[in-house]
């Protein structure tokens, strides 16, 4: 069964601050990988796309890696701000199916 | 360009009531998704149109929700009698091509509670 895992559920950090969100996948076969961020009342809204040939990418201050081998992503925030908490969403697509499986998501919490 | 719109952004109703949540998806998208959020929970798929038809709707959950697309531009999900399981967040997303490589763009929900 595709799974998606995320950890943690829930992160508060202070403005400034650096983080990192975990995402595991048994996704197969794996065809992308996408983080989203969902701010409250909202949808969510694609921060990067990686395949499986990608390390690393980045979006201003999120950088996505991805480790095929190990199955595993983490998405990491640079310099946080008050904007950047929301949920964020780990979704991988398999090759096999365009349905995509997603995470439950991290809620991150962002204090001045 | 307009994005997804949802309508209503929240609803509460009582069990056994119905509900119709509707959809417009951003203008040439043929593609159409429904997807629901249940408190604590994963998002999951619902269906997928191409245009008016329904091209998979493996994950509608009974019999009591019901999807159109008629004429193939805006989309209605009925729920029919609602039960308090149905209680969740209902998105929809649309795109322009079909597969795992294009991304979706979301509509902000309609947040459902059956009490």
């Amino acid at each position: 069964k595709n799974q998606v895992e995320q950890s943690p559920q829930s992160l508060i950090i202070l403005e400034g601050k650096n983080c990192t969100l975990q995402c595991n996948y048994t996704v197969s076969p794996f065809s992308n990988l996408r983080w989203y961020k969902q701010d409250t009342g909202r949808g969510p809204v694609s921060l990067t796309i990686m395949t499986f040939s990608e390390n690393t990418k980045s979006n201003g201050r999120y950088t996505a890696t991805l480790d095929a081998d190990t199955k595993q992503s983490s998405l990491h925030i640079t310099a946080s701000q008050l904007s950047d908490s929301a949920s964020y969403i780990c979704v991988v697509n398999s090759g096999g199916s365009y349905i995509p499986t997603f995470g439950r998501g991290t809620s991150l919490i962002v204090h001045p | 360009e307009a994005g997804v719109t949802q309508f209503p952004s929240h609803s509460v109703i009582e069990k056994g009531q119905t509900v119709t949540l509707r959809c417009d998806p951003i203008s040439g998208h043929d593609n159409l998704y429904w997807y629901r959020r249940v408190m604590g929970k994963e998002i999951k798929f619902l269906l997928h149109f191409v245009k008016e038809s329904k091209q998979d709707e493996s994950g509608m959950p009974n019999n009591r929700f019901l999807a159109e697309r008629t004429g193939g531009t805006y989309s209605t999900l009925k729920v029919q009698p609602a039960e308090l399981e149905d209680s969740g967040v209902y998105f929809c997303a649309s795109s322009q091509e079909t597969g795992a490589n294009y991304g979706y763009t979301f509509g902000s929900g309609t947040r459902l509670t059956v009490v």
